[in-house]
């Protein structure tokens, strides 16, 4: 079946600019996550949703990143002004939920802001 | 703090040995589990393992757990260069039955 999916996988973007980044979670599976990777790093959370529950925020790093989840399933990850710090490859992924939390990952969008 | 501090950072070995990677972390947990990422990109869920268990085995993978030192190793036996790949722990912020927390991965390079 389709996994997790990630569009665009590249965004190189000038600084100042907003970029929206794009995840599409397996069919089925309520909880999705956004995680931000920097060049060596592990990773580190952003935001989750969990069905119709308020979303877990606190890994935001800023007030220029958002999130949004619609009809419970795609989700948008808003990066506002972008500066060069935000450079990284951003990962999505889903989880049947239910205490279910094996998390499915997409491939990522890697972003550059020059 | 990091939870889920994997180490060594780097390991490169030969095709037929094995790996063995070492994760810790610091607060109670009620899972850990692995993941594998191929260069950069998507990462694949390889095993968890619970808290009340101590060993867990998946083909050529065996994960040991130690709670008392909060500890945790991966093994992969007869490695392969497809083996070639960074390997992650995460594990749950104090109990929480969605959050996980990621470390920074070991890098293992499998020579042919």
């Amino acid at each position: 079946g389709a996994g997790v999916s990630q569009s665009p996988s590249n965004k190189v973007t000038e600084k100042g600019k907003d970029v929206e980044l794009r995840c599409d979670p397996i069919s089925g599976h309520t909880a999705l996550y956004w995680y931000r990777q920097s060049l060596g790093q592990g990773l580190e959370f952003l935001i989750y949703f969990q069905g119709n529950s308020a979303p877990d925020k606190s890994g935001l790093p800023s007030d220029r990143f958002s999130a949004e989840r619609t009809g419970g399933s795609v989700s948008t990850l808003t990066i506002q002004r972008t500066q060069q710090e935000d450079s990284a490859v951003y990962l999505c992924a889903s989880s049947p939920g239910g205490g279910l939390w094996t998390q499915y990952f997409g491939p990522g969008t890697r972003l550059l802001v020059l | 703090s990091q939870q889920g501090e994997e180490d060594p950072q780097a390991l490169s070995i030969q095709e037929g040995e094995n790996a063995t990677m070492n994760c810790s972390y610091k607060t109670s947990i009620n899972n850990l589990q692995w993941y594998r990422q191929n260069s950069g990109r998507g990462l694949v869920h390889l095993i968890l393992i619970r808290s009340n268990e101590r060993e867990k085995h998946s083909g050529r993978l065996r994960v040991t757990l130690d709670t008392s030192k909060k500890s945790s190793s991966l093994l992969i036996t007869a490695s392969r260069a497809a083996d070639t790949a960074s390997y992650f722990c995460a594990t749950d912020e104090g109990g929480s039955n969605y959050k996980l927390t990621f470390g920074k991965g070991t890098l293992l390079t499998v020579n042919p």
